[in-house]
């Protein structure tokens, strides 16, 4: 079935540090979403690619797509404290019923 | 406010219980999801609903069942059947795109952490 891998499934960073989860799909997606999950918390949206190739920022955090639109990434420039959470993918199928299928996560911890 | 809220925070069964979580959206959303999250995983899907009284599964629907008699609402049942249900317990729901489900963001609701005692 698809899946949606995430690596690493742990990383932990001095605070300053540079940070990057990456999101790979068996299958193609139509587009790809990123969440974000603090300890104890509920997932919370960030952002959505759809564009093959497309690349977003959000101040210190830059989302890219892949060309082959199978794989994501997420790099967080200098870490914080707030950082701290586990970060997840989500790849949207297209057309159909389907739904999003989730990455693995991963959890990242910012050492001060 | 418009949100997702789902109760209880905290639920306990007894092993061969059925217990139901609720999950109730304002948001207009046609769309529900019920996921499993464990300790180190990712989100596992257990049943989805697209629009008022019907709902399919997701990947782990075994043990679980589901209704969607009005849009808001999409309560989730752990069976006695669910061999182990101590887990988190998330809900979410989004609008539904021309191109089917997936393509918007999803809300997630706080969460429900059952532990079978």
């Amino acid at each position: 079935g698809q899946q949606v891998m995430q690596i690493p499934q742990y990383q932990h960073v001095q605070e300053g540090e540079d940070f990057t989860t990456y999101c790979n799909s068996s299958t193609t997606l139509s587009n790809i979403q990123w969440y974000k999950q603090r300890p104890g918390g509920h997932p919370v949206f960030l952002i959505q690619l759809v564009k093959s190739g497309e690349v977003k920022k959000q101040k210190r955090l830059t989302f890219q797509f892949g060309e082959a639109k199978k794989n994501s990434s997420l790099h967080i420039t200098a870490t914080q404290t707030t950082d701290v959470g586990t970060y997840f993918c989500a790849g949207g199928i297209q057309g159909g019923t389907y739904k999003y299928i989730f990455g693995t996560g991963t959890r990242l911890k910012v050492l001060a | 406010d418009g949100g997702i809220t789902q109760s209880p925070k905290y639920l306990f069964r007894k092993e061969g219980q059925n217990v139901t979580l609720s999950c109730e959206q304002n948001l207009n959303h046609d769309a529900m999801y019920w996921y499993r999250q464990d300790p180190g995983q990712g989100l596992r899907l257990i049943y989805y609903s697209q629009i008022v009284n019907d709902f399919q599964k997701g990947d782990i629907a075994e043990g679980y069942s589901v209704s969607r008699e009005k849009k808001e609402s999409f309560p989730l049942t752990v069976t006695s059947a669910q061999k182990n249900p101590t887990a988190f317990y998330l809900c979410a729901s989004s609008i539904v795109s021309g191109t089917g489900l997936g393509n918007t963001e999803a809300f997630f609701g706080q969460g429900t952490r059952l532990t079978v005692v």
